[in-house]
């Protein structure tokens, strides 16, 4: 089965700072996909960035961009230059196929990112 | 930019009673999904739909709920006798189907918010 860790619960980081959300997940599958959205408190679920297993390049999203490490098993998030209205919950979360063979989401449990003024 | 629509924001209902959230799925998008957030915990696949039916269900998807594409543009989970613990955020997704990075992503809905009484 397929599983993402976050092992971050809470993070903090300086505005204007750059931060790492660290996401390690584990399948058996040569295709996958890995996603972060972002949860502010108001609790929409917001697409920020996709890495596909077959990307060569890391995936970029102007302030956001994936560290994707394959053969780690790592697909971190780097927030550059954070603002006050980065301050969310950040879930890391794994495309996998259901038992039609279609995909699904399995998330991981999130981190917590506090921007500090 | 075309999003998943969810009504209502916030559902009150009383325990044993039947609710229904509606979910207008991105238009030229073929696969549809519900998902669940308790308060505080990590977002739970429930169900997948694809061409009128189920494609895949967890174990917490049982015989009290049910989904519906009644038209050609909602999709409807039901509740039908409702729990105090099915107390959540209920985000339906939807994802077009094609292959290719650019259109491996599910988009979520803003969530309905259900609290039972």
């Amino acid at each position: 089965a397929q599983k993402i860790t976050q092992t971050q619960p809470g993070m903090f980081v300086q505005e204007k700072e750059a931060v790492t959300l660290d996401c390690t997940y584990d399948t058996s599958d040569q295709s996958y996909g890995l996603f972060w959205y972002k949860q502010p408190s108001s609790g929409e679920m917001i697409f920020l960035i996709y890495q596909g297993s077959y990307d060569e390049q890391n995936a970029t999203e102007g302030r956001y961009s994936l560290n994707f490490q394959k053969a780690r098993k790592s697909a971190n998030l780097v927030i550059s230059a954070s603002q006050l209205g980065d301050s969310a919950m950040y879930f890391c979360a794994m495309r996998d196929r259901d038992s039609g063979g279609y995909q699904k989401v399995t998330f991981g449990t999130g981190t917590k990112l506090q921007v500090i003024p | 930019e075309p999003e998943v629509t969810q009504t209502p924001s916030h559902q009150v209902t009383q325990m044993g009673q039947e609710v229904i959230l509606r979910c207008v799925p991105i238009s030229n998008h073929l696969y549809f999904y519900w998902y669940r957030q308790i308060l505080g915990q990590k977002v739970e696949f429930l169900v997948s739909f694809y061409n009128n039916e189920i494609s895949e269900k967890s174990e917490i998807f049982d015989d009290q709920f049910s989904v519906e594409r009644p038209d050609g543009s909602n999709f409807t989970l039901k509740i039908r006798s409702t729990k105090l613990e099915d107390s959540a955020m209920y985000f339906c997704a939807s994802w077009t189907g094609a292959s290719g990075s650019s259109k491996n992503i599910q988009y979520f809905g803003a969530g309905t918010r259900l609290s039972v009484l």
